[in-house]
C-alpha cells in the first residue's frame, strides 16, 4: 500500500540552526501539506502546497519557514534559524486532489510517520 | 475560526468492552466533513472514520461507529469490541468543504486498551 514517508524520524539541532524536514508523497498525489504538534498540544496546520507553491498558509509559518519540492517526489520543510519553540513533531501529509472539492466529493489526506524534531 | 475539543486526555478499556471517545466542535459553516484519526506507537496518523455534515446517518466502519449529533456539535466515537491494537492517541478533526484546506485537529485522546 502506498505510503507517505518522512526522513529522519528524530533530528536534534542547536538552536541557530537550519534544518530541513524531508518527505516523500504518495506518487499520484498533487497536493502536499506540514502540521506539527508540539508536545502535549494539538497538530496545527503549518501550509498547503499545490503545483509548485503555496495554497495556504498557517499564521505559524512565518518567514523562517519555507517549502519546496526540490525533485518532483521530494517535498521539505526548511526552517532557517530553529528556535526552542519550534521542537515539535512535524507531519507531512498528501491528498491526491483538494480535500472536500464540491465536484471531486471527498478526497482523504494520508499522513507521514512524523519527524520528531528537537531544538537544544 | 473553528475550534475542535476533545475533553479527555487519557482513556482506558477492558479488551473486547466498548468505550466512548468524546469530540464537540464550533464552526459557523454548514458544510464540513469530521474525522476520527488514529495514532499508534508507530506514529503514522491513520484515518478511522469519516462523517459529512449533511449526512444525517451516522457513519460506521466495521467496530468504529459515530454518534454525530449536529445541533450539539458533538462528535463522539465508539469503539466496540476493543482490542489491543486499538490502543493509541485518537484525534478528532474538523475540515470545512472548499475553501480552506486544512485540517482543524484536538488535542487527542490516548486510549489504552487492557488485556
Amino acid at each position: 500500500e502506498p505510503e507517505v514517508t518522512q526522513t529522519p524520524s528524530h533530528q536534534v539541532t542547536q538552536m541557530g540552526q537550519e534544518v530541513i524536514l524531508r518527505c516523500v508523497p504518495i506518487s499520484n498525489h498533487l497536493y502536499f501539506y506540514w502540521y506539527r504538534q508540539i508536545l502535549g498540544q494539538k497538530v496545527e496546520f503549518l501550509v498547503s502546497f499545490y503545483n509548485n507553491e503555496i495554497s495556504e498558509k498557517s499564521e505559524i509559518f512565518d518567514d523562517q519557514f519555507s517549502v519546496e519540492r526540490p525533485d518532483g517526489s521530494n517535498f521539505t520543510l526548511k526552517i532557517r534559524s530553529t528556535k526552542l519553540e519550534d521542537s515539535a513533531m512535524y507531519f507531512c501529509a498528501s491528498s491526491e486532489a483538494l480535500r472536500g472539492d464540491p465536484l471531486m466529493g471527498y478526497t482523504e489526506a494520508f499522513f507521514g510517520q512524523g519527524t520528531r524534531l528537537t531544538v537544544v | 475560526a473553528q475550534t475542535v475539543t476533545q475533553s479527555q486526555p487519557e482513556m482506558s478499556v477492558q479488551e473486547a468492552e466498548t468505550v466512548t471517545l468524546s469530540c464537540t466542535y464550533d464552526t459557523s459553516e454548514s458544510n464540513y466533513y469530521l474525522f476520527w484519526y488514529k495514532q499508534p506507537p508507530s506514529r503514522q496518523m491513520i484515518l478511522v472514520i469519516r462523517q459529512e455534515a449533511y449526512k444525517q446517518q451516522n457513519a460506521t466502519e466495521n467496530r468504529f461507529s459515530v454518534n454525530f449529533q449536529k445541533a450539539a456539535k458533538s462528535f463522539s466515537l465508539k469503539i466496540s469490541d476493543s482490542q489491543l491494537g486499538d490502543t493509541a492517541m485518537y484525534f478528532c478533526a474538523f475540515h470545512t468543504q472548499g475553501g480552506s484546506e486544512k485540517l482543524v485537529f484536538g488535542k487527542g485522546t490516548k486510549l489504552t486498551v487492557n488485556p
